[in-house]
């Protein structure tokens, strides 16, 4: 099925390690965005990429590194975990019709 | 900066009252903008959006919105609520006239519908 896939689904980490949290989509989408989702806060935009190569800071970009080596993948990477980034993470992608977007099932992290 | 308001965390309802939950937005320039849902557990699946034309925009599962200009909202309604209704619903803007390639999202609206 076409859309837009993330993994792990879930995963705990120590404070300090680091990981990668993986994006693929299959819908030629240009644009790409990781955001977290807080109680009570939302979904905040962490990082955003209008296309292959391109990267860009959102809302809340402290503590996290992104790429996009080939347009299908969004990778963000926590360089060095903190129980403050215990949330769930969601990919998006969007393509430049405008038909909307797609998010995927999202990506629990628990940091202890 | 483009931003996006959802002044009720919680919106109770009976089964078969009409629903509203509600929306404003700000921008500079033109609104892209959009309503979510999210059920428990589950990522979020796209309701409707309105870019231009008809002021009420219709969706998925009987929901529409109505844009608004002069009041900058952009309403949910559906004129008779389902039990299966009850979800987290989110609203969300993309400044098109600024060039903005951000999606903004607002703090999100928890519906629970009451048989």
């Amino acid at each position: 099925n076409a859309g837009v896939t993330q993994t792990p689904k879930f995963r705990v980490l120590k404070t300090g390690q680091s990981m990668t949290l993986l994006c693929a989509q299959d819908m030629n989408h240009e644009y790409m965005y990781w955001y977290r989702q807080d109680p009570g806060m939302g979904l905040r935009l962490i990082h955003y990429s209008v296309g292959e190569g391109t990267t860009a800071k959102g809302e809340v970009p402290d503590g996290y590194n992104v790429s996009r080596l080939k347009k299908q993948n969004f990778l963000l990477g926590l360089e060095s975990a903190a129980p403050s980034q215990t949330s769930v993470y969601f990919c998006a992608s969007g393509g430049q019709s405008l038909h909307g977007y797609t998010f995927g099932s999202g990506t629990r992290l628990t940091v202890v | 900066a483009q931003s996006v308001a959802q002044p009720e965390d919680q919106v109770n309802v009976a089964e078969g009252n009409p629903l509203t939950v509600k929306c404003t937005y700000s921008v500079s320039g033109n609104p892209y903008l959009f309503w979510y849902v999210q059920y428990p557990n589950r990522g979020l699946q796209f309701l409707l959006k309105y870019i231009t034309g008809d002021n009420l925009v219709k969706g998925s599962y009987g929901f529409e919105a109505e844009f608004n200009k002069s009041q900058t909202s952009f309403h949910l309604k559906k004129p008779s609520a389902l039990v299966s209704d009850s979800a987290l619903y989110f609203c969300a803007v993309r400044d098109l006239g600024a060039g903005s390639y951000q999606l903004t999202f607002g703090k999100g609206t928890k519906l629970s519908v009451i048989p």
